[in-house]
């Protein structure tokens, strides 16, 4: 059963056009993760939720937003799209048992990729 | 600033041969996974190792963790054709960070 689930898995949208991802988690872990992965390239985390706290990655572009409405779902939002934003984005998640203690594993989802036309 | 390098970056080998995946990390960690990615898939969790000196075996698969020369292994042996993929590490340090490597393609030939 899948425990990381991201919709949609493939995602066409125009140049410009905002777009958002979904991720659902019934892990009930406390941290939520988004990263991007281009093609032959290793992932790169954008940003992450611990609890509810924000920590933006510094390089990661305004044009890239997240919301975490509850422990179990994630989102994320491109703004305007670049051609350059065509990518695979992967959730994942992990439990901390209190902040700067060990993670657990981390769980992926099975990814969103994204196409910009 | 924690940073992973992974050695070879690709890896063509045949079948029933024995290699090994390098996995060198810059500062302290106190963790690091090893993961598989296929083709236009997800990344699918092999193995954690969160002390020195752990061994861990799944099949044909064994990754193993020295902290003092900060260095994660992944070891094949006697390949086969299923094991083609691109492999992973990553460490992490602190509370959530998890820092990949540049991923090592691995190709076994019959």
């Amino acid at each position: 059963d899948a425990m990381v689930i991201q919709n949609p898995r493939y995602q066409v949208t125009q140049f410009g056009k905002p777009v958002t991802l979904s991720c659902s988690q019934t892990l009930n872990h406390n941290v939520m993760y988004w990263y991007q992965q281009k093609s032959s390239q290793a992932p790169k985390l954008l940003f992450h939720y611990y609890d509810k706290d924000f920590n933006n990655e510094a390089d990661t572009p305004d044009n890239f937003q997240s919301r975490r409405p509850n422990t179990s779902f994630c989102f994320l939002d491109i703004r305007s799209p670049g051609l350059g934003d065509a990518a695979m984005y992967l959730c994942a998640t992990s439990r901390t048992a209190a902040r700067g203690a060990m993670n657990t594993e981390a769980f992926f989802g099975q990814g969103t990729r994204l196409t910009v036309v | 600033e924690l940073k992973v390098e992974q050695n070879p970056l690709f890896l063509s080998m045949q079948e029933g041969k024995n290699y090994t995946i390098y996995c060198n990390y810059s500062t302290t960690s106190d963790r690091l996974y090893w993961y598989r990615q296929d083709p236009g898939k997800s990344l699918e969790s092999l193995f954690v190792l969160l002390s020195n000196g752990a061994v861990k075996q799944e099949g044909r698969l064994m990754a193993s963790l020295d902290t003092k020369a900060r260095l994660s292994t992944l070891h094949i042996t006697a390949a086969v054709h299923d094991l083609s993929a691109t492999y992973f590490c990553a460490a992490g340090r602190g509370a959530q960070k998890l820092v990949f490597g540049q991923g090592t393609r691995l190709t076994i030939n019959p």
